[in-house]
């Protein structure tokens, strides 16, 4: 099936401690973003990426890092600087000539 | 940069009722304005767009309105369904050619439940 995976579903970490979510695409898609999502509000930007090797800082990239060695591949690293960081958090693609952005389903992070 | 208001946050309505959900922004170069749905614990799904060449658009029940002039748009769900019940998020996208091409700002959302 084409589409966006993301894993794992869930993950728990301990304060402190970096965690990596995977992202990847089949639907050959230049851009591809990540969103972080919290209860009763809208998804914010982290960090996007138009092309190979090439990633902007969204509206609340601060404690995240990303890569974009491959195409499908978008990954996603929170790192221990990230003050907040449990939350549901979203990645998407899109065809750089097209509008419509599409999601994955999700990861859940909680951090304890 | 783009800032997007969505309301109400929560909307509560009978089986076969109307449904409208507005939200306003503040880029007057946004020309792209997707509607999203999201169930619980899935991600959002695309259910509607505009360009802000059209003021309106139209796919069986639902329709999108758009007033580029008072920077709003309206998302509204005719003879609503109990499976219409989910989060809605608004969204606004940069004109091209902009370091905000291809990013969406989105509206915080409404809870619709749509009661049998």
């Amino acid at each position: 099936d084409g589409g966006i995976t993301q894993s794992p579903k869930y993950l728990f970490r301990k304060e402190g401690q970096n965690v990596t979510l995977s992202c990847e695409q089949n639907l050959n898609h230049d851009a591809m973003y990540w969103y972080r999502q919290d209860p009763g509000q809208g998804l914010r930007l982290i960090y996007y990426s138009q092309i190979v090797n090439d990633f902007q800082k969204g509206d609340i990239a601060e404690g995240y890092s990303v890569s974009r060695e491959k195409k499908e591949s978008f990954p996603l690293t929170v790192t221990s600087a990230q003050k907040n960081p449990t939350a549901f958090y979203l990645c998407a693609s899109r065809a750089i000539t097209g509008n419509t952005i599409y999601f994955g389903e999700g990861s859940w992070l909680t951090v304890v | 940069g783009e800032n997007v208001e969505q309301h109400p946050s929560t909307l509560s309505v009978q089986e076969g009722d109307s449904a409208v959900i507005k939200c306003t922004y503040s880029d007057s170069a946004s020309n792209y304005f997707p509607w999203y749905k999201q169930e619980l614990g899935k991600g959002p799904q695309l259910i509607i767009d505009i360009r802000s060449n059209v003021g309106e658009k139209k796919d069986q029940r639902i329709a999108v309105t758009l007033n580029k002039t008072a920077k709003h748009f309206s998302l509204h769900i005719t003879e609503t369904q109990p499976e219409d019940s989910a989060v809605y998020f608004c969204a606004a996208r940069g004109n091209a050619g902009g370091t905000s091409y291809g990013k969406l700002t989105f509206g915080q959302g409404t809870i619709l439940t749509v009661h049998p």
